[in-house]
């Protein structure tokens, strides 16, 4: 089955500087990466994902790169601000049947935003 | 529209017991997926339920089932509850079809004593 490894498992940057987290996954069938952010107490909330035909996408200071042929993802927060603080968790999915979705997650990453 | 809900939120069991959880999908979503979440394990799929069939299953033992209804509400029941069954057990929908992003509810944090 699929398996996803995520890097660095804590992550400490100073304000208005770049975090990247980076993760790989085994199953080279996985065609959908989504990226949640969970803050302490809170529930998992989807800030990005990416689809297989597609290498790069970009929200506002986030961004995210597929390297199909590496089978690996990585997650780019530029400018970080103290609120991004929080644990952040890949994950990959494989083809699905009409939506029938199972996300494999990475352990998670801790980043945390030094004023 | 209004987000995921679970209830309940929180829930104290001793072992042995059973429990069962409730999730109701945002709505339009057919798809409800369970996951648990501990620290030592990270965020672990239990099973995905759409037209309340289940389609997918995680290795998680026969205690652990579920069902869903026919408004997409779904429930997850735990039989003979152990110790290391303490987790947050989160719920996820989504549509179906080609729109693959899940949103998660706030989660039941069960505790076993």
């Amino acid at each position: 089955g699929e398996n996803v490894e995520q890097h660095p498992s804590t992550l400490s940057v100073q304000e208005g500087d770049s975090a990247v987290i980076k993760c790989t996954y085994s199953d080279s069938a996985s065609n959908y990466f989504p990226w949640y952010k969970q803050e302490l107490g809170k529930r998992p909330q989807l800030i990005i994902d990416i689809r297989s035909n597609v290498g790069e996408k970009k929200d506002q200071r986030i961004a995210v790169t597929l390297n199909k042929t590496a089978k690996h993802f990585s997650l780019h927060i530029t400018e970080t601000q103290p609120e991004d603080s929080a644990v952040y968790f890949c994950a990959a999915s494989g083809p699905s049947i009409q939506g029938a979705q199972k996300l494999v997650f990475g352990q998670g990453t801790r980043l945390t935003i030094n004023p | 529209k209004a987000g995921v809900t679970q209830t309940p939120r929180y829930l104290i069991k001793t072992r042995g017991q059973q429990v069962t959880l409730s999730c109701s999908p945002i709505s339009g979503h057919r798809s409800v997926s369970w996951y648990q979440q501990t620290p030592g394990q990270g965020l672990q799929f239990l099973f995905e339920y759409f037209s309340e069939t289940q389609r997918n299953k995680g290795n998680f033992p026969g205690r652990f089932s579920g069902r869903q209804f026919s408004n997409s509400r779904s429930e997850m029941n735990v039989s003979t509850l152990e110790l290391g069954d303490s987790a947050l057990y989160l719920c996820a929908s989504s549509l179906v079809g080609d729109r693959y992003e899940q949103y998660f509810g706030p989660g039941t944090r069960l505790t076993v004593t």
